[in-house]
């Protein structure tokens, strides 16, 4: 069985401040996914990683694939309370099934 | 761009009923289809894949005779949860690929809550 862990599960930062989110896998998939997801709505798909040591930016977001794909971080410059929600990695397997991290509970406070 | 539909947002019943949820893909055909459960504040656990056509897989610790799932075309999947207790309470998101190699697209979730 395929598990990704993440962490931390719950963070609470002031407005402006930068953090990190890790996934980190003890298999390798084929690819990654970061989705973040409100209150009552579905998660929205934010980026895929599928080459080992990519690196891709989102406005402010930067993501990351280890070099043995079995690992990413998410990373937010100058967060901003519009970004607080639940943020999960998802590693992709075969048919396109994806195997859901815990996810991290954002709050970036004003 | 492609949007899956869930149908309703959200329902309420009494324990002991059965209740349909609906998932459509609006403007493609999904040859898989996947339903998830989410506990308030935790991540998405996949409950169990459809396949048009066929009979759905279930993950190991879901009871398939209690969550019934019926994928009768390209367009639309649906869950039934039978004889419904207040522990099934939960949030069911489903989501649709086109096929191999496809990216997934996720509905907007049912809440459900057993009185």
């Amino acid at each position: 069985t395929q598990l990704l862990e993440q962490s931390p599960q719950f963070l609470s930062i002031q407005e402006g401040e930068n953090l990190t989110v890790y996934c980190n896998s003890s298999s390798v998939f084929s690819s990654l996914q970061w989705y973040r997801q409100e209150p009552g709505e579905g998660p929205v798909l934010l980026v895929t990683v599928v080459t080992g040591g990519e690196v891709k930016k989102l406005k402010r977001l930067t993501f990351q694939f280890g070099d043995a794909r079995k690992d990413s971080s998410l990373h937010i410059t100058a967060a901003q309370p519009g970004d607080t929600g639940l943020y999960l990695c998802a590693g992709v397997g075969s048919n396109y099934k994806l195997t859901f991290g815990k996810g991290t509970l954002l709050t970036v406070n004003p | 761009g492609a949007v899956v539909s869930q149908h309703p947002s959200w329902v309420i019943c009494k324990s002991g009923t059965s209740v349909k949820i609906e998932c459509r893909s609006l403007d493609f055909q999904a040859t898989t289809m996947f339903w998830y459960r989410q506990f308030p504040k935790q991540s998405l656990m996949l409950m169990a894949t459809s396949n048009e056509g066929s009979k759905a897989t279930y993950e190991q610790g879901v009871e398939k005779d209690k969550f019934l799932i019926n994928h009768a075309s390209l367009t639309l999947s649906t869950l039934t949860v039978t004889s419904a207790h207040p522990e099934d309470s939960s949030f069911y998101i489903c989501s649709a690929s086109r096929g191999h190699n496809s990216p997934l697209h996720f509905g907007n979730g049912t809440r459900l809550t057993v009185t």
